[in-house]
């Protein structure tokens, strides 16, 4: 059974960091593609970046929104990808969704960044 | 940019009753090289993640009823429930993944009358 289990979230200051991480299981980790996705309170969907597999080039790309402050990475040696959040502000608060693929078809529960004073 | 327009943005069908969700792109979702298109269809319920439904415009993920179904091509979609159930009560989103960013479209809500 595929599973993805995102963490790291919290409440976190305006230019803080947080480095969010998410662990999957299930499926051959190292040759999946991982995205992340926010949800801000009561919004929709928004892409932030996918990085994909090494055999695949391990090309990274981020959203507008977030390039130079975001930074995906990942370590298949433990089935983890990770998203480093730098230069916090209100606007990034959100719920942090880790998905699997080139079109996302498995999501983790998400976790939940607040950026607040 | 490619920018996702979904219409409606609400709407409300009767049980039993047909749903539909139109998607369109900014410019063209389909590669021309392998002729598929490059666009998603996700449900999310309250509390939950999203739940991939159909892939490639038209391939229904594995597990998904056989009463959701996508079709279009190029910059039109369309999601159809034929024939809406309690259950199906939710958002929901296109995507299309032709090139990053991987825009979504701004979701539409489903509801019973």
């Amino acid at each position: 059974e595929v599973q993805l289990v995102e963490s790291g979230g919290g409440l976190v200051k305006p230019g803080g960091s947080l480095r969010l991480s998410c662990i999957g299981s299930g499926f051959t980790f190292s040759n999946a593609w991982m995205n992340w996705v926010r949800q801000a309170p009561g919004k929709g969907l928004e892409w932030v970046g996918r990085i994909k597999s090494k055999p695949d080039g391990g090309t990274i790309d981020h959203a507008a929104s977030v390039k130079g402050r975001f930074t995906i990475s990942r370590d298949d040696s433990k089935n983890m990808v990770y998203l480093q959040m730098n230069s916090l502000n209100t606007e990034d608060t959100a719920v942090y969704y880790c998905a699997t693929g080139h079109y996302c078809d498995f999501w983790g529960q998400g976790t939940q960044v607040t950026v607040s004073s | 940019d490619i920018v996702m327009t979904q219409s409606p943005d609400s709407l409300a069908v009767s049980l039993g009753q047909r749903a539909t969700i139109n998607c369109k792109s900014s410019q063209s979702v389909l590669y021309s090289s392998n002729n598929k298109n490059y666009l998603g269809w996700y449900q999310q319920k309250p509390g939950q993640p999203p739940k991939l439904l159909i892939y490639w415009a038209s391939t229904r993920e594995s597990g998904v009823p056989d009463r959701f179904s996508g079709s279009g091509s190029g910059t039109d979609f369309t999601l159809t429930i034929s024939s809406l159930q309690a259950e199906d009560v939710a958002v929901y989103y296109c995507q299309q993944y032709y090139s990053t960013p991987y825009t979504f479209g701004q979701g539409t809500k489903l509801e019973i009358k």
